[in-house]
């Protein structure tokens, strides 16, 4: 399943408001989530299930949608938050799971 | 604390096996589904393998079926991932990854702890 996520890349600034699209070739309901990935680091889990804040994670992060849209936002952008952010889509049939291309959030 | 450690990374041949390693602590192994993911140099995350808790339940990617096998020791509280018939496309860095959520099918397939990777290359 071929999840595409946009954009691939993204200049903002401190304080910014960032807005990160996925969107699935069919319905998949809710079963989407978001990571954040640091260079040289693990990802790590920010929102499941499309809206669900992972435990620990600051809330200027956010995400909504269902069916085959889905939208993920950092409503204050701050020094730490320039990664790479990858959209994922767990699936039963078949069983797996298909990430986003991955978008590259840097500095302006 | 909650961690994961991949090891057994290297330089190998096309064609050739490597055994990877990932030794859970902090949580109770026997209760999680683990994955194993991985990222080629400058690319994208790929999704490889996962195993339910009980070690009954076992998916693949299309790119591995076949030649990589994932296993689970609980008196270990290690995860392996057996690669054969090893190809240059299987260069990567290898995570393995904790489910806590989502569960389907026998597996959960939520990832919210990963290790912090081991290196596989593989050149003649």
């Amino acid at each position: 399943i071929q999840m595409t996520q946009s954009p691939s890349s993204l200049s903002a600034s401190v304080g910014d408001r960032v807005t990160i699209t996925c969107q699935a070739p069919q319905d998949i309901g809710n079963f989407l989530n978001w990571y954040q990935q640091k260079a040289g680091e693990a990802p790590k889990l920010l929102v499941y299930d499309a809206s669900n804040l992972e435990v620990g994670v600051p809330s200027r992060f956010s995400g909504s949608g269902s069916g085959s849209e889905f939208t993920f936002t950092i409503t204050s952008v701050q020094p730490e938050d320039f990664a790479t952010y990858y959209c994922q889509h767990y699936h039963y049939l078949p069983p797996g799971i298909s990430f986003g291309q991955g978008t590259r959030l840097d500095l302006k | 604390q909650v961690q994961l450690v991949e090891s057994g990374g290297g330089v190998v041949q096309p064609g050739r096996s490597l055994r990877l390693s990932c030794a859970a602590s902090g949580f109770i192994f026997t209760s999680y589904s683990m994955h194993w993911v991985r990222q080629a140099p400058g690319k994208g995350l790929e999704w490889v393998a996962v195993i339910s808790d009980d070690g009954n339940y076992k998916y693949y990617a299309d790119s591995v079926k076949g030649r990589f096998t994932i296993s689970r020791d609980k008196s270990k509280n290690t995860l392996f991932l057996q690669m054969d018939s090893l190809a240059g496309e299987d260069t990567a860095v290898y995570y393995c990854a904790r489910a806590s959520y989502g569960h389907y099918g026998g597996v959960a397939w939520i990832t919210d702890v990963w290790g912090q990777g081991t290196t596989v290359i593989v050149s003649s």
